[in-house]
C-alpha cells in the first residue's frame, strides 16, 4: 500500500537554529500534502496545506515566515522551522492523499518529535 | 468552525472486554469521518473511514457508526486485547482533504 516517509523522527536543537523536516510519498504522487502539529495531550492541528508548484496555504495563526513549506516535486514536501524556540517544541506530522478510483485516502508519516533547548 | 470532541479522554479496561469510544462534531456538513490509531511518539494508522452517506463500517473486531444528524460517531472494539492499547483519534474531513481531529481517547487494555 501507499507509504509516506517522514524524516527525521526526532530532532533536538538549540534555540535559534533552523530545522528541516522532509515528507515523501513513496509509492504515489501527491499534489497536496498536509502538515500538522501536536502538542502533548492535545489534538493534531492542521498548520498548512502544501501545494506542489505553488505557495502553501497556512491556517489562521500559523506564521508563514516561521514555518517555511516547500513542495517542489510530486513526492516531496519539506517543512522548515526557522529560528526555532522552545515553544516550537512539538510533534510534527505530515500526510498525503493517494487518489484511487475517485476515492482519496490519506496516509500519514511517522512524525517528527522536535525538542528545542 | 468544525469542533470535534471525544469522550472519554482515557479508558482502562481488562482484556476481553467490549468497549465503545465516542466522538461528536458540531457541523454535520462533512465529507467523511475517520478513526485513527496513534501509538506513543508515532504517526497515525487509519482504522475505518465512513463516507457521509454511510452509517457504519466494520473491520475485524472494529465497528464504527456515524449519525450525521446528531453529530455523533462511535467506535466499538470487541474482545479487546493488550495490543489495542493506543490513543484513538476521530477526525472529520471537510472539503479539500482537510481533517479536524478530536483530542483522542487513550485506551489501556490490561492483561
Amino acid at each position: 500500500g501507499a507509504v509516506v516517509s517522514q524524516h527525521p523522527s526526532r530532532v533536538i536543537c538549540k534555540s535559534g537554529t533552523s530545522v528541516k523536516i522532509e515528507c515523501r510519498s513513496l509509492d504515489f504522487q501527491a499534489t497536496t500534502m498536509f502538515w500538522y502539529r501536536q502538542f502533548p495531550k492535545q489534538s493534531l492541528m492542521l498548520m498548512a496545506t502544501s501545494n506542489e508548484g505553488s505557495k502553501a496555504t497556512y491556517e489562521q495563526g500559523v506564521e508563514k515566515d516561521k514555518f517555511l513549506i516547500n513542495h517542489a516535486s510530486l513526492t516531496l514536501s519539506t517543512l522548515t522551522v526557522t529560528s526555532a524556540h522552545p515553544e516550537d517544541s512539538s510533534f510534527y506530522i505530515c500526510s498525503a492523499g493517494d487518489r484511487v478510483n475517485d476515492n482519496e485516502k490519506l496516509f500519514f508519516g511517522s512524525g517528527t518529535q522536535l525538542s528545542v533547548l | 468552525k468544525q469542533e470535534v470532541t471525544q469522550i472519554p479522554a482515557a479508558l482502562s479496561v481488562p482484556e476481553g472486554e467490549n468497549l465503545v469510544l465516542n466522538c461528536s462534531f458540531t457541523d454535520s456538513a462533512i465529507y467523511n469521518l475517520q478513526w485513527f490509531r496513534q501509538d506513543p511518539g508515532k504517526g497515525l494508522t487509519s482504522l475505518l473511514l465512513i463516507q457521509s452517506s454511510q452509517r457504519e463500517q466494520t473491520s475485524g473486531r472494529l465497528n464504527a457508526s456515524l449519525d450525521k444528524s446528531s453529530g455523533r460517531s462511535t467506535l466499538y472494539i470487541a474482545a479487546s486485547q493488550p495490543g489495542d492499547s493506543a490513543t484513538y483519534l476521530c477526525a472529520i474531513e471537510t472539503s479539500g482533504s482537510r481533517l479536524t481531529f478530536g483530542e483522542g481517547t487513550q485506551l489501556t487494555v490490561n492483561p
